[in-house]
């Protein structure tokens, strides 16, 4: 069974750093191109970052551009994202996910970012 | 960048309701268009693919449909489990994966 398991998030204040990883199982990890998505409280969800299946293309949102880092390490069926000048409305609920515009998206469990003073 | 607008934002049905949530393109997506379903607390699982495929597993009570730049999800018969917030989804690049606003359709 496919399963991705996020781990990695908690308080920080602002201007701090944070790193996110993502432990994935089940599925060929190496074929996926992988994705962070985040949803902060009440909101809808929101692409953050995703990563080409070697890893040669990563695309960011503007909105973390310059201050977030997606990576992968495929021998480890790993995906990490490298969070640094964190604000608060960084506060969110991280989920990785792969996302293929097919059947097979899978999402974590997510795990939560609270930035805050 | 493609922005989605979907509503209504609040629906209130009832069981055994025909249910219609819609999204609406800011440009052509070529069907990569996706629906979600999430509950409290988890995290957003995948009902429909390119429009209109049902995957593996989601009651067939559930559709999807297009016309030109509007989409549209329809729970026929909804059930109690059904009650939840629904997002549409477009990923016509791996650049950019825009969300709609989100559906919560409560009793």
């Amino acid at each position: 069974e496919e399963q991705l398991v996020e781990s990695g998030g908690g308080l920080v204040q602002p201007g701090g750093s944070l790193r996110l990883s993502c432990a994935a199982s089940g599925f060929n990890f190496h074929k996926y191109w992988m994705t962070w998505f985040r949803q902060a409280p009440g909101k809808g969800p929101e692409w953050v970052a995703n990563i080409k299946e070697d890893g040669s293309e990563k695309n960011y949102a503007d909105s973390v551009k310059g201050r977030f880092t997606i990576s992968r390490e495929n021998a480890k069926n790993s995906l990490s994202l490298q969070m640094n000048s964190l604000r608060v409305d960084d506060t969110a609920v991280y989920y990785c996910a792969t996302v293929t515009g097919f059947s097979d998206d899978f999402w974590g469990q997510g795990t939560l970012v609270t930035v805050s003073s | 960048d493609i922005q989605m607008t979907q509503s209504p934002s609040t629906l209130s049905a009832s069981v055994g309701d025909r249910v219609t949530i819609t999204c609406r393109a800011s440009q052509s997506l070529n069907a990569w268009l996706a629906w979600y379903q999430q509950k409290l607390g988890k995290a957003p699982k995948l009902l429909i693919y390119k429009v209109s495929n049902l995957k593996s597993g989601v009651p067939s009570r559930f559709s999807g449909s297009q016309s030109g730049t509007e989409f549209t999800l329809t729970i026929s018969g909804l059930q109690p489990d059904d009650f939840a917030t629904y997002y549409c989804q477009q990923y016509t690049s791996y650049s950019s994966l825009t969300f709609g606003g989100g559906t919560k359709v409560e009793i």
